[in-house]
């Protein structure tokens, strides 16, 4: 299974934007990057995926890189409540055989 | 719709005794999920269920079995809990694999083996 790399931490300030990096330098050209975010004491929630192009929702943006092998949640103005730990995963297309594998993800502190 | 819900929220067993952790989602999800999440770690899947009637091993079966009831619920047993087993465990629904790709997740259970 192709792996992600992440920082173990990053910190921000409140009503900045926030930058992500997600390494995963062996992904298959059917991989999904997929990214989750864990509040404190809350179940993991999903917040966007995309496959090659450039993807926004109203949580964030997910920015891939040409090549595919890095990528980037982009958080346009932290809040408070952003505070959390984000996961990048990669998963295949789907079909019974779906499932994802979470790593240790990023600690976002966002600072008042 | 309630989503994902998970009983107990919490649990202490002692070494050996058995137990159930029940899942349901009422949000008419395909595929079903079970994690374990230790301290300070990532979530790591234990089993999954791909359509009602099926189960497949994930990444950390050992000690565990699960049954789909149907369609709404997942559950998963310890059969004779371990103090390794003491870990936090979620719960996870999708719709339709490849159709559609948000997980919801499950509130948790805190589980503590003594």
């Amino acid at each position: 299974d192709a792996k992600t790399t992440q920082p173990n931490s990053m910190e921000s300030n409140e009503e900045e934007p926030v930058h992500l990096p997600c390494n995963h330098s062996t992904i298959s050209g059917t991989d999904y990057i997929h990214w989750y975010r864990q509040l404190p004491s809350q179940g993991p929630e999903y917040v966007i995926h995309g496959l090659t192009s450039n993807v926004n929702n109203r949580m964030a943006s997910l920015a891939i890189a040409e090549d595919r092998k890095s990528s980037t949640l982009i958080l346009h103005r932290a809040t408070l409540r952003d505070a959390a730990v984000y996961y990048c995963i990669l998963s295949g297309s789907g079909g019974s055989n779906y499932k994802l594998t979470f790593g240790k993800g990023t600690l976002l502190t966002v600072n008042p | 719709n309630a989503g994902v819900t998970q009983t107990p929220k919490f649990q202490v067993l002692k070494t050996g005794q058995s137990m159930t952790l029940q899942c349901a989602q009422d949000m008419n999800h395909n595929s079903m999920y079970w994690y374990r999440q230790d301290p300070g770690m990532g979530l790591r899947l234990i089993y999954y269920s791909a359509s009602e009637g099926t189960t497949d091993k994930g990444e950390v079966p050992n000690g565990y079995n699960v049954s789909r009831l149907n369609k709404r619920e997942f559950s998963l047993r310890l059969e004779s809990a371990a103090p390794s087993q003491t870990s936090v465990y979620f719960c996870a629904s999708i719709p339709n694999p490849g159709l559609t790709y948000e997980q919801y997740f499950g509130p948790g259970t805190r589980l503590t083996v003594t």
